[in-house]
């Protein structure tokens, strides 16, 4: 079975650019959340999709903003890029309705604003 | 009270000794608590996790120590390998919710031969 993919894996955007990342969950698995990460915060919610609905959203301004698809890929939007912006942007699935509670995570896209 | 509290912020080892980590939180609804474990340029994979009717679950190596009214919670993997190398982070979800993790911020474990 295929893993979490995301593209693209490394991008460099420049200070008030925009940029969308893509997230293909596990065969199966209806549910995507998108973490980001840094050194100095670690890992932090963005939000959450599920059956194409946002279920839960985490501390992020407005700029960030994600959708999801009928066939359950999801993408997320940066907009009017800040240097802060930079990070590790991870997408994770899992299969609703399992005990397990597992996020199975793909690689992650690192974004790099100058 | 969302904050999940993790030490320590890096650990080096010998291989075959015990390496401990260790959680604290406040929010009392939370009832599921993972452990992940990051290898340079993975992403976090799932490596044991635990929910609050139990104190202690071990799997092989690895072992979570939970204490409920402490509200913290620990890894300790035994017998720790130079394989074991990576960051580990804690995290902790309330009920129906655990796509929202919160994470710790992280112990970079280095075992040395």
């Amino acid at each position: 079975k295929a893993g979490v993919t995301q593209t693209p894996r490394y991008l460099i955007k420049t200070r008030g650019q925009q940029v969308t990342l893509s997230c293909s969950p596990i065969s199966g698995h209806r549910s995507v959340s998108w973490y980001q990460q840094t050194p100095g915060q670690g890992l932090q919610f963005l939000f959450e999709y599920f059956s194409e609905t946002q279920r839960n959203k985490g501390n992020f301004p407005g700029r960030f903003s994600g959708r999801q698809f009928s066939n359950s890929r999801s993408e997320m939007n940066v907009s009017t890029l800040e240097l802060g912006d930079s990070a590790l942007y991870l997408c994770a699935s899992s299969f609703v309705g399992a005990d397990t509670g597992e996020l199975f995570f793909g690689e992650g896209s690192r974004l790099t604003v100058l | 009270q969302q904050q999940v509290k993790q030490s320590p912020q890096s650990l080096i080892v010998q291989k075959g000794g015990i390496s401990i980590i260790n959680c604290a939180y406040e929010n009392t609804a939370f009832d599921y608590f993972p452990w992940y474990q990051q290898f340079p340029g993975k992403g976090p994979a799932l490596l044991i996790a635990i929910r609050p009717d139990v104190s202690e679950k071990k799997e092989g190596r690895f072992t979570i120590s939970f204490n409920k009214s402490a509200k913290q919670f620990s890894l300790h993997i035994m017998d720790s390998q130079p394989g074991d190398s990576a960051t580990y982070f804690c995290a902790a979800a309330i009920p129906h919710n655990t796509d929202k993790l919160i994470f710790g911020t992280g112990t970079r474990l280095q075992v040395f031969p």
